[in-house]
């Protein structure tokens, strides 16, 4: 079966200070990863995707993404938070099927 | 590149009434298209997905339908809506890009069912 669990709801950082947001997947196949961003009253904007070249993926607006399969986690990172970045952020996972399977969102606030 | 339009924005309609979503998709023929509901502070709920005119997969029973009239086109229904219905919907398209299918999500519907 397939899942992704995103482990805390709310995240609370300082504007400048790193960006944690912590995705952990499971798949009986090599999973297609996926980080979405979503600002409010808005559809969803890919941030990155992890297709199995490179398991450090970079994205837009300055966040990156590992993929660890000793850990089963596909993290997203900043270095350095901006208010800007405030917005509920998706992890997702699709195998080979027709079928996407979303986390249910971490609610990123940026404190200045 | 694709582009997803939903209609309406916004939507508020009384309990008991039916209701239409469109969805309309330009700039790719032939798409999967989903409908996904977002309830208030939850996650992405998939509702339908299509791979074609006239193919529609429901993954959740419940008293929506969802229909494919034309290949770009996907549109959500109900006879009667529920206060349960309330949410963000939305439509959604999957696309080939840098070595995976990806998904690429339209602007969403809010309904408010009162």
């Amino acid at each position: 079966a397939q899942s992704v669990t995103q482990l805390g709801s709310h995240v609370s950082v300082s504007e400048g200070a790193l960006v944690l947001l912590r995705c952990n997947y499971s798949s009986s196949v090599p999973p297609y990863l996926f980080w979405y961003v979503q600002y409010p009253n808005q559809g969803l904007q890919l941030l990155l995707k992890y297709t199995s070249a490179a398991t450090l993926v970079k994205g837009i607006n300055g966040f990156e993404a590992e993929f660890k399969k000793s850990e089963t986690s596909f993290h997203l990172t900043k270095p350095s938070a901006h208010m800007s970045d405030a917005a509920e952020y998706f992890c997702a996972l699709r195998n080979t099927g027709n079928q996407f399977y979303f986390g249910t969102g971490t609610s990123l606030t940026v404190i200045p | 590149s694709q582009t997803i339009h939903q209609w309406p924005a916004t939507l508020v309609q009384p309990v008991g009434s039916p209701l239409s979503l469109e969805c309309t998709v330009e700039g790719t023929s032939n798409p999967n298209l989903y409908w996904y509901r977002q309830a208030a502070g939850r996650g992405l709920q998939l509702l339908f997905y299509s791979v074609g005119i006239g193919q529609i997969s429901s993954e959740v029973p419940q008293n929506l339908s969802a229909s494919r009239p034309q290949d770009r086109q996907f549109i959500l229904s109900s006879k009667k809506l529920l206060l349960s219905d309330s949410g963000f919907y939305l439509c959604a398209l999957r696309r080939a890009s840098g070595g995976t299918d990806t998904q690429y999500f339209g602007p969403g519907t809010r309904l408010t069912v009162l």
